[in-house]
Formats: C-alpha cells, sequence, structure tokens
C-alpha cells in the first residue's frame, strides 16, 4: 500500500520568505500526486497536481511543485508567502487502480505579518 | 460554496450513542468517498461508495461504523455505540463518474465530539 511524508509538521516563516514543503511518496508504479490546502474550519481545497507530463506543476495562488521521480517526491514552493496563506498543507497520492487518495499528515503553516 | 454539503457541521453524542453524518455529493457526482482526520494527522480513507453499492470499505474499522449510498438522498456514515476515540473530523469528497482524481470536491466536514 501506499504512504505519504510530510517531513515538516509545523513551518513558521515571515511575510515575503520563501516556502518549500517536502513530500515524499512509496509507490514503485505510476501515481497522480496531489496538494491540497486547509483553511481554519473549511473544506480541502486543491492547490495543484500532477498527472503526467511536465513535472514542474503550477497551481493556483503562485504555487508550484515539483514531481522528481527518482527521489519519490513532490515539494511544494512559493517564492514569497503572505499571512493569507497562513494554512494546513496536504500532500496527496492517488496509486494504481485505486480511486481514493492516500494523504500525509500535513504541515501547519504560519506566516507571520 | 463547496458544492458538496456536510451535515451537521458539529455534532456532539455521549459515549453509547448513535452519530450519523450526512453527505450530499455535488450534482452529478455518482462517487461518494469518506475521510477521518484524527487531531494532529492526516485524512485517513475509510470507504468508497457508488449509488447503492459498496465498492471499498478498506479503511472502515470492522465493527459499529457503516456507510450507504441510496439510490435517493444523501451518503450516511453511521457510528453506532461511539465512543471518545471516534472524536474527529469526518470529511466526505465526490467525484464523477470517470475520473475520479480529476473531479475531487471535499465537504466542509463534521466534526464529531463524544462526550
Amino acid at each position: 500500500a501506499q504512504s505519504v511524508s510530510q517531513h515538516n509538521h509545523h513551518v513558521i516563516l515571515s511575510e515575503a520568505a520563501s516556502l518549500e514543503l517536502g513530500c515524499n511518496y512509496s509507490y514503485g508504479g505510476t501515481v497522480n500526486l496531489f496538494w491540497y490546502v486547509q483553511y481554519p474550519g473549511q473544506h480541502l481545497q486543491l492547490l495543484l497536481k500532477y498527472f503526467s507530463g511536465d513535472p514542474l506543476v503550477k497551481g493556483i495562488k503562485g504555487f508550484e511543485a515539483e514531481f522528481i521521480k527518482s527521489k519519490f517526491s513532490f515539494n511544494l514552493r512559493k517564492p514569497s508567502v503572505q499571512w493569507s496563506d497562513t494554512a494546513e498543507y496536504f500532500c496527496a497520492v492517488n496509486a494504481g487502480s485505486a480511486r481514493q487518495l492516500t494523504f500525509g499528515s500535513g504541515t501547519q503553516l504560519t506566516v507571520l505579518p | 460554496n463547496a458544492g458538496v454539503m456536510q451535515n451537521p457541521r458539529h455534532l456532539v453524542r455521549r459515549r453509547g450513542q448513535e452519530a450519523r453524518l450526512r453527505c450530499s455529493p455535488v450534482k452529478g457526482h455518482s462517487h461518494v468517498y469518506w475521510y477521518r482526520q484524527l487531531p494532529e494527522e492526516g485524512l485517513k480513507f475509510m470507504v468508497y461508495l457508488q449509488k447503492e453499492n459498496i465498492i471499498d470499505e478498506s479503511g472502515m474499522p470492522k465493527e459499529r461504523f457503516s456507510a450507504e449510498f441510496p439510490k435517493e438522498g444523501p451518503s450516511i456514515l453511521r457510528i453506532q455505540q461511539v465512543v471518545r476515540g471516534d472524536s474527529a473530523a469526518y470529511f466526505c469528497a465526490s467525484s464523477p463518474p470517470t475520473g475520479a482524481s480529476y473531479g475531487y470536491t471535499f465537504g466542509s466536514g463534521t466534526r464529531l465530539t463524544v462526550v
């Protein structure tokens, strides 16, 4: 069964700092990869997804992620964070024939004004 | 507007009572997924249903938990004889018949507290 690891449980940054959140998955076959964001008390929103093609994926709100197959990684990046980016971020994978998603444990991002 | 409607948003139950969580999928979506989020943890898959069929319940606890998605009406996640460990946020997602990953939409969740 696949698993997803997010290395950082809590990240604190100042506004305008650059962000990189790590995500590694374990599955040897074809995968679809996702990053979701959850603002306090709200539903999960899709930031970006990778199915195939260009391994550098651009999403909403200035986020991007790079799929590195050799490292089984799909790290999320943003060059300059804003206070409004404070939220919890989840990496997820959909692998093989499964339709459900496997989530990482999440990273809480706090951006200080 | 998430499109997937879950109710109630908050539910408090005493130990031993039953909890019923409802999920109305996006119009036109025939696939429903239930996930549980325990404190300080990510979302864990519980069950995947189509109309009138359970497709994959590999993440469901063996006892006390059941789910249905009838031909008419919302999907229901039912927890019988709740215990404190059932306290969590329960999220529902829906997708269209083809390409689940392409069209996943999450609801705002039901936060269950067992006292």
